[in-house]
């Protein structure tokens, strides 16, 4: 099973601020299929990024995916209020698992 | 738009059979190139993919929770379902019923989710 983890744990910004997730895999994972989500407290998580840097429906362009083989990167570019939130990255690599996920916080 | 909607016992007693139902609707469950999946979230806690189950029937599980899993597919009611056996605490969690994308194996559309409570 390919283990990814994910860093910071916690990430302390202001509004305006540039946001640089990683993710990294135990193993190489296969950039198409590789994702990254956001979830809001008391909601399902939110598809924001898929095959490592291709932006899903709706989601603006301060959100980019970045990476290959083990190390990838998730960059909100200026965080907006509502981007504050917990983020996701995923694989699937004969079986699919989650990172632990990255809280952004208000500083 | 695709809309999921999970249904099922919000408790179950340790030992018994936890049994979810997730509905779809705005789009069809025979749609090609998706597949149909549950995960699941403990309070405060992290994400675990539990299973996907193509419109064919085929199946695919999590090696952690294959040998108690078992997911069905009624198309004719455009819902599938999901069934762990031998719960303890340790399978309380909210459990997302959500779209998978085959191939390239992310997840499009969630339900809202569903507390599932394992307590005597």
């Amino acid at each position: 099973e390919i283990v990814l983890t994910q860093s910071p744990g916690t990430l302390s910004l202001s509004p305006g601020e540039r946001a640089t997730l990683s993710c990294r895999a135990s193993q190489t994972v296969r950039s198409s299929s590789f994702a990254w989500y956001q979830q809001k407290p008391g909601q399902p998580p939110r598809l924001l990024i898929y095959s490592a840097s291709r932006r899903a429906t709706g989601i603006p362009d301060r959100f980019s995916g970045s990476g290959s083989g083990t190390d990838f990167t998730l960059t909100i570019s200026r965080l907006d209020p509502e981007d504050f939130a917990v983020y996701f990255c995923q694989q699937y690599g004969g079986s699919l698992t989650f990172g632990g996920g990255t809280r952004v916080q208000i500083k | 738009q695709l809309q999921l909607q999970e249904s099922g016992s919000g408790l179950v007693k340790p030992s018994q059979t936890l049994s979810l139902t997730c509905a779809v609707s705005g789009g069809s469950i025979t749609s090609g190139g998706y597949s149909w999946s549950w995960i699941r979230q403990p309070p405060g806690k992290g994400l675990e993919w539990i299973g996907y189950i193509y419109q064919s029937g085929s199946t695919f599980y999590n090696p952690s929770l294959r040998s108690r899993v078992t997911m069905s597919i009624d198309r004719s009611k455009s819902q599938f379902s999901l069934h762990l056996t031998s719960v303890t605490a340790a399978d309380t969690a909210v459990y997302y019923c959500a779209r998978l994308r085959d191939g390239l194996y992310y997840f499009d559309f969630w339900g809202q989710g569903t507390l599932v409570t394992v307590s005597s």
